[in-house]
């Protein structure tokens, strides 16, 4: 297994600003992810952060609002930007190994948006 | 494609009685099923995965899930609720074929444990 550490783990913000969340793997993975659950919503990809390369973004989501970085095989960052209250949910990184057809989670980010 | 429902969005027993919680889904090719559990202001926890071998599947704090390709369900069971086990409850589901495939989760079912 792999374990993934967020931060920070939760933030208050105020529309506007623009928030990056780090995310730390305790291994090399294959494949980073991101993930947003909205409150009282089950999880939806946002995107595929990829090592070395531009992050492939799920549709509804692009580049200019999430930002994601990958700049090793155990750490991405992914920004929330331009924010807004709709932003408010709780953003999940998550990790694939090699050959290994699980996901591993981290703790998640719980943002709240003024 | 691939999809998977969760028949329950909220599901309620009394402590000591069997959990039964339901995930039906759909997919064109042999699919891997996981069930994972997020507790309250916590991460997602791997409950356990169903791949490709026995169709019964253990996992973690007493809960198993049976695969059954004819009802194309993975339904998620613990013979005895405890306290502990009050969380949100997700079914996902991926394509076999690809490690690199992407996961789609349902959505959610709400275990709430009375005393």
């Amino acid at each position: 297994s792999a374990v993934i550490s967020q931060k920070p783990s939760r933030d208050i913000c105020q529309r506007g600003t623009s928030l990056t969340i780090q995310c730390q793997v305790d291994s090399q993975v294959t494949m980073m992810f991101w993930y947003r659950q909205q409150p009282g919503q089950s999880l939806t990809l946002i995107a595929t952060a990829n090592q070395g390369s531009e992050a492939t973004y799920e549709s509804g989501f692009v580049i200019d609002k999430f930002p994601i970085s990958r700049p090793n095989l155990t750490f991405s960052t992914l920004t929330v930007s331009n924010m807004s209250p709709e932003d408010s949910s709780i953003y999940l990184c998550s990790a694939q190994m090699a050959g290994l057809n699980i996901q591993y989670f981290g703790a998640g980010t719980r943002l709240s948006v003024l | 494609a691939q999809s998977v429902t969760q028949l329950d969005s909220h599901v309620s027993v009394s402590e000591g009685t069997p959990v039964l919680l339901r995930c039906n889904y759909s997919s064109s090719y042999s699919p891997s099923l996981f069930w994972y559990v997020q507790h309250p202001n916590k991460g997602l926890q791997l409950l356990l995965k169903y791949t490709s071998a026995a169709t019964l599947v253990k996992g973690i704090n007493g809960f198993e899930a049976e695969f059954k390709k004819s009802e194309t369900s993975f339904h998620l069971t613990k013979p005895s609720a405890h306290m502990s086990d009050a969380a949100e409850y997700f079914c996902v589901v991926s394509d076999r074929r690809s490690s690199a495939s992407k996961i789609i989760f349902g959505s959610g079912t709400r275990l709430s444990i009375r005393p």
